[in-house]
């Protein structure tokens, strides 16, 4: 039971490039959330999803896009990677929406 | 935006000292305060789940309250060890159009020293 996994661990893209984070968990968790972690800004909400098939916007959903694969799948897309968008980004699912969230061990992205 | 507030942000204590650091959030429309210890090159794992005014949990050392009428939570370390130090992150369930939202607050950094 690997719990909640992303890949990569590291990324490192040129401004205007494009990449997809992956995440995946093995708990049958119907929610899936993606979050992005900057200093001294604590966690923010990207994008999440209820349930297979459905997406919602967060907090901070500009520049990004997600897909609900499957169940156990949820990717963010980064059509055009912007400085900003230098962070850590987290993957997290939970049973229900908003109980106990179970988190991966995050993805640190750097653009150039 | 919901402002979900922690304090102090640091927090430095000599092993065996108890603690303790407060959330506040919004004190209407309360749903959920969850709070998550989140180690150094980890991932934040959770410690508590709280839903009702009055709630008191506890693992371990460590305990939280609740009191949603007046928008606050309280978690306490008993006997701090070196191995509590981590970021204390609470996080704020609304309900209504909010479903399904966790705000975060930033997170009470806690150092042990031996």
């Amino acid at each position: 039971n690997a719990g909640v996994t992303q890949t990569p661990k590291f990324q490192v893209l040129k401004t205007g490039q494009s990449m997809t984070l992956q995440c995946a968990q093995d708990m049958n968790h119907n929610s899936m959330y993606w979050y992005r972690q900057d200093p001294g800004m604590g966690l923010r909400l990207i994008y999440y999803s209820a349930s297979e098939g459905t997406t919602d916007k967060g907090e901070v959903p500009n520049g990004y896009n997600v897909s609900r694969l499957n169940k156990r799948e949820f990717s963010l897309r980064l059509e055009s990677a912007a400085p900003s968008q230098t962070s850590v980004y987290f993957c997290a699912s939970s049973d229900r929406l908003a109980d106990t969230q179970y988190f991966g061990p995050g993805t640190r992205l750097t653009v150039l | 935006i919901l402002n979900v507030e922690q304090s102090p942000q640091s927090l430095h204590v000599q092993e065996g000292d108890s603690t303790n650091f407060t959330c506040s959030f919004p004190s209407s429309n309360f749903y959920a305060l969850h709070w998550y210890r989140w180690e150094t090159a980890k991932s934040p794992e959770a410690l508590f789940v709280m839903t009702l005014n009055g709630d008191e949990k506890k693992k371990g050392r460590i305990s939280a309250t609740l009191n949603t009428k007046e928008g606050y939570s309280y978690l306490y370390i008993k006997g701090s060890q070196p191995e509590d130090s981590a970021t204390y992150l609470c996080a704020f369930r609304a309900g209504g159009t909010s479903y399904g939202k966790l705000t975060f607050g930033q997170g009470t950094i806690l150092t042990v020293h031996p």
